[in-house]
């Protein structure tokens, strides 16, 4: 069974301040997905990594994918308020649904 | 731009009650999904269905829930008799195909009371 676990669950940073939440997952698989929740929203997809040492770039975040190693990382440089919801990673059991397992969920906080 | 619509954001229910959940994936999609959330906990996949059949189901996915895409366009969620554990986030998502990216829509509240 996939499993995929995010570290931290809760991170409060300042606004400024730089961090990286991890994803891990058990199984072989080389697409990840990165989701952004805000409270009693939907999910917004804001990265697709389909390939070992894919690295993607929106803004402040920064998305990278060792398939090796089955980690994720999504990088936040120089924080800012507007960052402050919770964000998923999802990884695709490959063959048959293609269904998404998602992890916990990373609440972030970013304070003035 | 194109995206997944869901109706009703909210639905109330008394337990035991039928509820239907109404999903409009993106038009050229061919994969379909539902999962669902309980408040403050990760989303959890509910069933897949493709080529107007289900493709896999998960174990919270048991003979009270059931599919249909009645229409061509609509793809809906049956709970047959709700239960107060059945109180969740509902999403729909879509995709055009294996390892695209899925879409999500805005997602139903359901509350059994």
């Amino acid at each position: 069974e996939l499993k995929v676990e995010q570290n931290p669950l809760f991170l409060s940073m300042q606004e400024g301040k730089n961090y990286t939440i991890y994803c891990n997952y058990s199984t072989t698989s080389d697409r990840l997905y990165w989701y952004r929740q805000d409270p009693g929203k939907s999910l917004e997809s804001l990265f697709v990594l389909l390939s070992n040492g894919a690295v993607k770039q929106e803004g402040r975040l920064m998305a990278s994918l060792d398939t090796k190693a089955r980690l994720s990382t999504l990088h936040i440089t120089a924080a800012v308020h507007d960052l402050s919801a919770t964000y998923f990673c999802a990884v695709d059991i490959q063959g048959g649904s293609e269904k998404l397992v998602f992890g916990k969920g990373t609440k972030l906080t970013v304070n003035p | 731009e194109p995206e997944v619509t869901q109706t009703p954001s909210h639905q109330v229910t008394q337990m035991g009650q039928e509820v239907i959940l109404r999903c409009v994936p993106i038009s050229n999609h061919l994969y379909f999904y539902w999962y669902r959330q309980i408040l403050g906990q990760k989303v959890e996949f509910l069933v897949s269905f493709y080529n107007n059949e289900i493709s896999e189901k998960s174990e919270i996915f048991d003979d009270q829930f059931s599919v249909e895409r009645p229409d061509g366009s609509n793809f809906t969620l049956k709970i047959r008799s709700t239960k107060l554990e059945d109180s969740a986030m509902y999403f729909c998502a879509s995709t055009s195909g294996v390892g695209n990216e899925q879409f999500f829509g805005p997602g139903t509240r359901l509350t059994v009371l």
